[in-house]
């Protein structure tokens, strides 16, 4: 039990698109969901925190306006980014909380983005 | 704020052999999780080993253990029998609260190596 995918697993863009990920808990719901990015050889850095059927909450630093997050169902949560540059290319990884008393987040395999 | 320290960018370790990763933390709260994840070069995240701050009993999951020192607040993993497939970086990450949504610290992480 306890699985998250992402979808796609990798994407290339061009500069300026916008590009969507997909973040699904396949055999459980998840009320909250999180989004991070990691850096190569770096640690996750946590974007944001998705709840389902309301507004994102954005860490420090994180443009709203840029990384579009939507947690429409209980099983879904989506990161659009926005108008992406090459700056944005990283791995893109979610998780989900299962309701467990432990708090322990269960991860997606992630997705490499890559804008040229 | 709390903070997770992992003061060993790299490891490596003989197959068969013991290995201790370290992790320190700070916070001011009183209830909360730890956890040593996993992440091999697939880059999915895998939860390895957790511990309740309220339990004073170490937790383990077969060859993993920890060491959960509360006054010192420390947190290292153990890794017995090392096996090849052991390989990957370790992330000692914290939680506060029970039962409710709440967000994962992350250490920097320590890259592991088992070698023949």
């Amino acid at each position: 039990g306890a699985v998250v995918s992402q979808h796609p697993s990798r994407v290339i863009c061009k500069s300026g698109t916008s590009v969507k990920i997909e973040c699904r808990s396949l055999d459980f719901q998840a009320t909250t969901m999180f989004w991070y990015r990691q850096f190569p050889k770096k640690s996750l850095m946590l974007m944001a925190t998705s709840n389902e059927g309301s507004k994102a909450t954005y860490e420090q630093g994180v443009e709203k306006d840029k990384f579009l997050i939507n947690h429409a169902s209980l099983t879904l949560s989506t990161l659009t980014v926005t108008s992406a540059h090459p700056e944005d290319s990283s791995f893109y990884i979610c998780s989900a909380i299962t309701g467990s008393p432990y708090n322990e987040q269960f991860f997606g395999p992630g997705t490499r983005l890559t804008v040229l | 704020a709390q903070t997770v320290t992992q003061s060993q960018p790299e490891m490596s370790v003989q197959e068969a052999e013991t290995v201790t990763l370290s992790c320190t933390y700070d916070t001011s709260e009183s209830n909360y999780y730890l956890f040593w994840y996993k992440q091999p070069p697939s880059r999915q995240m895998i939860l390895v080993i957790r511990q309740e701050a309220y339990k004073q009993q170490n937790a383990t999951e077969n060859r993993f253990s920890v060491n959960f020192q509360k006054a010192a607040k420390s947190f290292s993993l153990k890794i017995s029998d090392s096996q090849l497939g052991d390989t990957a970086m370790y992330f000692c990450a914290f939680t506060v609260g029970a039962g409710t949504a709440s967000k994962l610290t992350f250490g920097t992480g320590t890259r592991l190596q088992v070698t023949l």
